[in-house]
Formats: C-alpha cells, structure tokens, sequence
C-alpha cells in the first residue's frame, strides 16, 4: 500500500515569496489533515478535510495561508507571503476514519530566508 | 493551544532499560494516540487506546491511561538504540492536537 506522498521535500524561499506544498493521501483515505511542525514542537493542525469540504480551520492563517482538496483526494497548501516565522515542516495526514489512526507523509521543509 | 503535554521533554538510557514517558491532557477525549517521529521524517502511529480502556500492549510498548487523572503513560521495554526518536501523545475529540513530544536517546 503506498503511503502519503507529499512534495517537495525541500523548499527554500524568501520572505514576501509564494510557495505550494502537494499532498498526495492514501487511496480511499476521506480525513486529510496538514499540520506544520515548528522545530523542536509538536505538530500543529492547521486545516482539516472530510472528503474535499473543510471540517477545521481555526488555526489556518487565513490572510496568507490558503488550502484545498481537489475532488476529495490531492490536496495542496498555499502560502502567500511568506513571513520568517513559516519557516517550518509541513505535515500532511490522512486516515480512513475521522478519529482513528492517522497515517503522515514525510513533510516539506521550508525555509523562509 | 496543546492539548496533551509530555513529561519528561527529553530522556537519555542505556540499551536494554526501559523508557517510560508521561502525557498529560486537560478535556475529556475519544481516544488517546501515540506516536514517534524519527529525526527530519513523519510522525508514525503506534498505539491507540480508546477512553474506556485502561491498559493495551503492542509488541515492546504498553500504554496505560487513566481518564480521572487525564494522563496516560507510554512505557518502551527493554529498549534498543533504534528506538531514539520523539514521541508524542495525541488527543482530541474531533481534531487530533499533539503536545510537545519527549525526545529519546537510548546509548548503545
């Protein structure tokens, strides 16, 4: 079974720049999650899909940072401008049940310069 | 704002002790999640226990929770040096909060 596949795996920008992070999630998986983890914290959520509508996003910052799921599966995550402190890994999720197991891709880091 | 904290936030053994971690949390939950996250990869799932069990057992892990005292514990046996990583507990009725995570080093 493949796992979440999340891209790039790297990103260096400057701030004021655009970036998109993609996800990929497990086949059949309905529950996409993003999180970002700052070094050394705990992974923060930031939005939360059931199938391609929101089901949280109270913690997304939603003048710069935007998210979608496209059909219910891929998902991409949109930050526009940059600031320093995004400067962060980038954590998609997806599980088959609301509140089960979640499985995690291998994250994208960025690198606000 | 983090819903589960783990005690300690960094622990360091010898190969072969045993690793115990505490989390703690502050609202009722469904069920209460573990897991490690090995340097710069993603977080792996280890065990879930569900809020009206108080002890489950997988493989060199056990995982007790004590809903009174809204904490669980997370013990590693016998433990190898591949077991250096984070752990972090998850909780959350809906959304899945994860707290600071306990960072492991276990010397060969």
């Amino acid at each position: 079974e493949a796992g979440v596949a999340q891209s790039p795996r790297y990103k260096i920008i400057e701030k004021r720049q655009s970036v998109a992070f993609w996800c990929n999630p497990i086949s059949g998986h309905a529950t996409l999650y993003w999180y970002q983890q700052i070094l050394g914290q705990g992974p923060k959520l930031l939005i939360q899909f059931q199938n391609n509508g929101v089901v949280d996003d109270s913690q997304l910052p939603k003048d710069r940072f935007s998210a979608e799921r496209l059909k219910g599966v891929d998902s991409t995550l949109k930050i526009q401008p940059a600031k320093l402190e995004d400067s962060a890994v980038y954590l998609c999720a997806s599980s088959l049940l609301d509140r089960g197991e979640l499985f995690f891709g291998e994250g994208s880091r960025l690198t606000v310069l | 704002s983090q819903q589960g904290e783990e005690d300690p936030q960094a622990l360091s053994i010898q190969e072969g002790e045993n690793a115990t971690m505490n989390c703690s949390y502050k609202t009722s939950i469904n069920n209460l999640q573990w897991y490690r996250q090995n340097s710069g990869r993603g977080l792996v799932h280890l065990i879930l226990i569900r809020s009206n069990e108080r002890e489950k057992h997988s493989g060199r892990l056990r995982v007790t929770l004590d809903t009174s005292k809204k904490s669980s514990s997370l013990l590693i046996t016998a433990s190898r040096a591949a077991d250096t990583a984070s752990y972090f507990c998850a909780t959350g009725g809906g959304k899945l909060i994860f707290g600071q995570g306990t960072e492991l080093s276990v010397k060969p």
